[in-house]
């Protein structure tokens, strides 16, 4: 069966310093890939998602950027983090498909910028 | 631009009713339309989909319907449980490499 794993759980980082968050995929292959941002009581705000390796593309201009070096592996990062970065982080995958296909989550990583 | 709006209040209701929440969208004509829940601090868990030529769909306790006149989704969940407490949102999408638009969810809490 597919699993998706998301670490850390848990992040409280500087303002100023480099993040890397990282999700992987296990019994799939090809997925597609994304990375969202929840605020809290608000909906998923997609920030990247992915198609295949090396191919990203880019919801919302910001101060974060992804990269897929693997078939299952997607990883955001940052140079430099500001306050508003702050937030619940949440890697999906999906079989390609379109929107016919259900996105599964990872449980996500809580990041708290000081 | 696309909108979507859900339940502004939470719901709450007693168990055994039947929870009926609401999606409403704007500005978007799509494929697809999924229901999520959300357990607090976990990811979403995917539940039901309905494709725009279905009028409704069903699963055990849960039921939705897609009017895309009326552009709007309904999901009810039928004999409630405390254990159906969660956050619900509904996605929408296209066949855009899967892309998805989430609304913000409604709270259900299910009081026994």
């Amino acid at each position: 069966s597919q699993t998706i794993h998301q670490w850390p759980a848990t992040l409280v980082q500087p303002v100023g310093s480099p993040l890397s968050l990282e999700c992987t995929v296990e019994g799939t292959s090809n997925p597609n890939l994304y990375w969202y941002r929840q605020a809290a009581g608000r909906g998923l705000q997609l920030l990247f998602y992915s198609v295949g390796i090396g191919q990203i593309s880019s919801e919302v201009p910001q101060n974060l950027s992804a990269s897929r070096p693997q078939d299952r592996q997607f990883i955001l990062s940052s140079k430099k983090l500001l306050l508003s970065d702050s937030g619940f982080y949440l890697c999906a995958w999906a079989l390609p498909g379109g929107g016919l296909q259900p996105q599964h989550f990872g449980d996500g990583t809580r990041l708290s910028i000081l | 631009s696309q909108k979507i709006e859900q339940n502004s209040e939470a719901l709450n209701i007693q168990e055994g009713k039947t929870a009926t929440l609401t999606c409403n969208y704007t500005n978007y004509s799509p494929a697809y339309l999924q229901w999520y829940r959300q357990d607090p601090g976990r990811g979403p868990v995917f539940l039901l989909l309905i494709r725009e030529n279905e009028k409704e769909k069903r699963k055990e306790r849960l039921k939705v319907t897609f009017d895309t006149t009326l552009k709007q989704s309904l999901f009810h969940i039928t004999a409630s449980q405390p254990a159906d407490s969660a956050t619900y949102l509904c996605a929408l999408s296209n066949t855009n490499a899967g892309k998805s638009t989430f609304g913000d969810g409604t709270t259900l809490t299910v009081k026994p």
